[in-house]
């Protein structure tokens, strides 16, 4: 599927080390949004943008930074305060908030 | 805090047979509720959604039912198919001021041919 493009497939991380897990969409959506999977759970969702230069956190927000300088591109970086890292994270977007969402396939992140 | 349950968290049924998913959400302000079905190693899909104003709709094999006054909504698959196997998640979404989407745990649907 094209749509929404996730790098890298699989990252590890330091500690004490910031990582940016990139995430690229041409569907021309406006709101974009950064989720984290837990074994046995559901998404959280972490932090959202409905339009360009406007991000909001999420429900889990703390230890995670993103930007949204481009409509199609919308890095998030987990940096050293967050202190359980390891899960699979999924980028999504859609026309707007509350529209149905196109997810990416994912950035698997461990920690070495 | 604002929460959605899903049950039940694995469910097996004979190719053929019908099969339903249930959850309930906390916040009556929710208005909207997707569907996404995630097969292994693969992004979640949108299946089926529903919106607060209506109760029931469908699309070929798939419908989702929904009870505001219980704050319940339902994924019926019918005639199941052992491409249906995959993990189903529920979400109630709400957009009041902020956006807040909760998703359910899901449901681990295993389809026997």
């Amino acid at each position: 599927d094209g749509g929404i493009t996730q790098s890298p497939k699989y990252l590890f991380r330091k500690e004490g080390q910031n990582v940016t897990l990139s995430c690229e969409q041409n569907l021309n959506h406006d709101a974009m949004y950064w989720y984290r999977q837990d074994p046995g759970q559901g998404l959280r969702l972490i932090y959202y943008s409905q339009i360009v230069n406007d991000f909001q956190k999420g429900d889990i927000a703390e230890g995670y930074s993103v930007s949204r300088e481009k409509k199609e591109s919308f890095p998030l970086t987990v940096t050293s305060a967050q202190k359980n890292p390891t899960a699979f994270y999924l980028c999504a977007s859609s026309w707007g908030l509350d529209q149905p969402q196109h997810f990416g396939d994912g950035t698997r992140l461990s920690i070495l | 805090g604002e929460n959605v349950e899903q049950h039940p968290s694995t469910l097996s049924v004979q190719e053929g047979d019908s099969a339903v998913i249930k959850c309930t959400y906390s916040d009556s302000a929710s208005n909207y509720f997707p569907w996404y079905k995630q097969e292994l190693g693969k992004r979640p899909q949108l299946i089926i959604d529903i919106r607060s104003n209506v109760g029931e709709k469908k699309d070929q094999r798939i419908a989702v039912t929904l009870n505001k006054t219980a704050k319940h909504f339902s994924l019926h698959i019918t005639e199941t198919q052992p491409e249906d196997s995959a993990v189903y998640f529920c979400a109630a979404s709400m957009y009041t001021g902020g956006f807040k989407t909760i998703f359910g745990a899901g449901t681990r649907l295993f389809v026997k041919a």
